[in-house]
């Protein structure tokens, strides 16, 4: 499965649009892109996926680069819950590799 | 709405004890895996189970064994705990939808102490 990267931390300010950046750059053709978050002491929580056209869905929109190396979540109200570990993962196949994922804090 | 249950929240065991973690979901889900997560490691997958009696290695299998008797339950199992066994353990299940797999649902969780 192809590596990602993510910044490490990001702040928002509530009721903006958030959007957090992955780099996959040796993502391979039938690799998707996952995007997940974890609030603290929860189970991490499905928000979006994609192959290669945007998405978009009650939580979030997912932008795709036309050469698929890099993506965008876009979350585009933020309130104060969605403060949380956001992870992009990319896979083909059964395994998922969640890397550190972007720490996003939505501040009042 | 779609569960995955995980046996305890807290868990607290002696080093040498025999551990057996349950995971039980209610949407009907071929795949079900094993992560543990490790602050500044993310999450590592330790072991999958796609069918019933069915069982792969993940990227940690070593002190872990798993069962899935029924399609429903998925346990993980530290046969001899030790203290570097002390993590967050999560479950997780997904339907099967060719290569997306769909969305996983995860459990909430145990924390385990080994000491």
């Amino acid at each position: 499965d192809a590596k990602t990267t993510q910044p490490p931390s990001m702040d928002c300010a509530e009721g903006r649009a958030a959007n957090l950046p992955c780099n996959h750059s040796t993502i391979s053709g039938n690799e998707y892109v996952y995007w997940y978050r974890q609030i603290h002491s929860q189970g991490p929580q499905y928000i979006i996926h994609g192959l290669k056209n945007n998405e978009t869905n009650e939580m979030a929109s997912l932008i795709i680069t036309e050469d698929r190396k890099s993506s965008t979540l876009i979350l585009p109200h933020a309130t104060l819950r969605d403060t949380a570990v956001y992870y992009c993962i990319v896979r083909a196949g059964q395994n998922f590799v969640f890397g550190p994922g972007t720490r996003l804090s939505v501040l009042p | 709405d779609v569960k995955v249950t995980q046996s305890s929240r807290y868990l607290v065991k002696r080093t040498g004890e025999k551990v057996f973690l349950e995971c039980v979901q209610d949407m009907d889900h071929e795949n079900m895996f094993w992560y543990r997560q490790d602050p500044g490691l993310g999450l590592r997958l330790i072991y999958f189970s796609y069918d019933v009696k069915m069982k792969e290695k993940g990227d940690i299998p070593e002190g872990y064994s798993v069962s899935r008797e029924k399609k429903e339950r998925f346990s993980l199992i530290l046969e001899s705990a030790s203290t570097n066994q002390t993590s967050m353990y999560l479950c997780a299940s997904t339907a099967v939808r060719g290569l997306s797999f769909g969305e996983q649902y995860f459990g909430p969780g145990t924390r385990l102490t080994v000491t």
